[in-house]
């Protein structure tokens, strides 16, 4: 079966710095990824999604790329701020199916 | 639009008992996904409903989870007997259309097994 990555469990960043997270999937190329924003004690929620034919996407301050080589996807926040800080969730589709997620980074935008 | 909801949150129950788990998509939302989350691991499918039909239920872990969409609009999720490696966080989930589709998620219902 299909199998998301991403680079680090927790990330800390200072507030107004660029946060980079990372998603690595294996296997085939997705048609597309989507990455969601996950709370403590809420449901994950949508943010973006990027087609393989897509090299990059922006939403914001958000900005997700999509590289069919390195088979990655990276997930910019610009200008972060400590409300930014959640569980960022990678997902990608498995064979049109269902979604595949990854275990998620939590990222600490830190005043 | 209303949100997906789900009922309960919590659930703290023995093992060898019976829980049901209710999900209640977005009104028009033909897709109604099951996942869950058992501690420290990924946010895992386990069955896709489209309307009242399972689309896919390739995670759904053994034959003492049992899922129905009747008529198309909620769904539940029953655990019977449930064990203790049943313990996680059920999510569901709805999409307008199937595979591009975002999904809408519920913020789960926390189950404990003792």
């Amino acid at each position: 079966s299909q199998k998301i990555e991403q680079n680090s469990e927790a990330l800390n960043i200072q507030e107004g710095k660029t946060a980079t997270l990372t998603c690595n999937y294996t296997n085939y190329s997705p048609a597309y990824l989507q990455w969601y924003r996950q709370d403590p004690g809420r449901g994950p929620v949508f943010l973006l999604l990027i087609r393989e034919n897509e090299k990059e996407k922006r939403k914001e301050r958000l900005k997700v790329t999509f590289d069919t080589t390195l088979k990655q996807s990276l997930f910019h926040i610009t200008a972060s701020q400590p409300a930014d800080s959640a569980t960022y969730l990678c997902a990608r589709d498995n064979y049109g199916q269902n979604f595949v997620f990854g275990p998620g980074t939590r990222l600490s935008v830190l005043p | 639009e209303a949100g997906v909801t789900q009922f309960p949150s919590h659930s703290v129950i023995e093992k060898g008992q019976t829980v049901t788990l209710r999900c209640d998509p977005i009104s028009g939302h033909d897709n109604l996904y099951w996942y869950r989350r058992v501690m420290g691991k990924e946010i895992k499918f386990l069955l896709h409903f489209v309307k009242e039909s399972k689309q896919d239920e390739s995670g759904m872990p053994n034959n003492r989870f049992l899922a129905e969409r009747t008529g198309g609009t909620y769904s539940t999720l029953k655990v019977q007997p449930a064990e203790l490696e049943d313990s996680g966080v059920y999510f569901c989930a709805s999409s307008l259309e199937g595979r591009i589709s975002p999904l809408h998620f519920g913020n789960g219902t926390r189950l404990t097994v003792t």
